[in-house]
């Protein structure tokens, strides 16, 4: 079935390094491609989306290209801030199945002034 | 901005007792979604709709029913609640089928003694 894998655990970093929490999907043909942030004591919130290879999701400094290729939607981020502090989600719509997200573990973002 | 609303926000029961949570959404969307959030599994659906009197199985639905009574309401019951049932749950919406956005709740925080 539809599977996301994620960077596991926890990700530290400072003030204004760069950021890249991997995801890696299986799934058959072209699923869309999420990513979800959680700020504490919130429920998860849309980041941004992509449904086509190469294709470049984007929001609030954040970004991950599609790669069929490599089955990728890596999350990247220039120069992260201490508000930038969460737990991200990696999701794929399923491909066999309407209307239903598959979610990764999530990965924790802790960043230090 | 979607709304979507829960109650109660945090339950506490006993084994083998009766729990309702509630979920209402007021952006007329047609999907509603149930999900568990747990250390080291993030997000799993357990129950999901498309429309009132609608319900799908989710990825972990047993233990669990729920009821769409209309188009804003989406109720998840556990009728003999278990220790394994400890967890957060979070209801979404999203106004089409897979490839919209997910709107999520606040969450509501059970506890099973």
């Amino acid at each position: 079935g539809d599977s996301v894998t994620q960077t596991e655990g926890q990700v530290a970093l400072s003030e204004e390094d760069f950021l890249t929490i991997h995801c890696n999907y299986s799934a058959s043909g072209y699923p869309a491609l999420f990513w979800y942030v959680q700020y504490p004591g919130e429920g998860p919130q849309f980041l941004f989306r992509a449904s086509r290879d190469k294709e470049k999701g984007s929001s609030r400094g954040f970004e991950a290209t599609y790669d069929k290729g490599t089955t990728s939607f890596h999350l990247r981020k220039a120069s992260v801030q201490e508000s930038d502090s969460a737990v991200y989600y990696c999701a794929l719509g399923k491909t066999q199945v309407v209307g239903q997200l598959t979610f990764g573990r999530g990965t924790r973002l802790q960043v230090y002034a | 901005e979607a709304a979507v609303t829960q109650s109660p926000r945090n339950k506490v029961t006993v084994t083998g007792g009766n729990v309702t949570l509630s979920c209402r959404q007021t952006n007329s969307h047609n999907y509603m979604y149930w999900y568990r959030q747990d250390t080291g599994h993030g997000l799993r659906l357990i129950h999901y709709s498309y429309g009132a009197g609608n319900l799908q199985i989710g990825d972990v639905p047993d233990g669990y029913k729920a009821t769409r009574t209309t188009q804003e309401d989406f109720f998840l019951l556990l009728e003999l609640a278990s220790p394994s049932q400890t967890s957060l749950y979070f209801c979404a919406s999203s106004p089409d089928w897979v490839q919209d956005t997910q709107y999520f709740g606040p969450g509501t925080r059970l506890l099973v003694l």
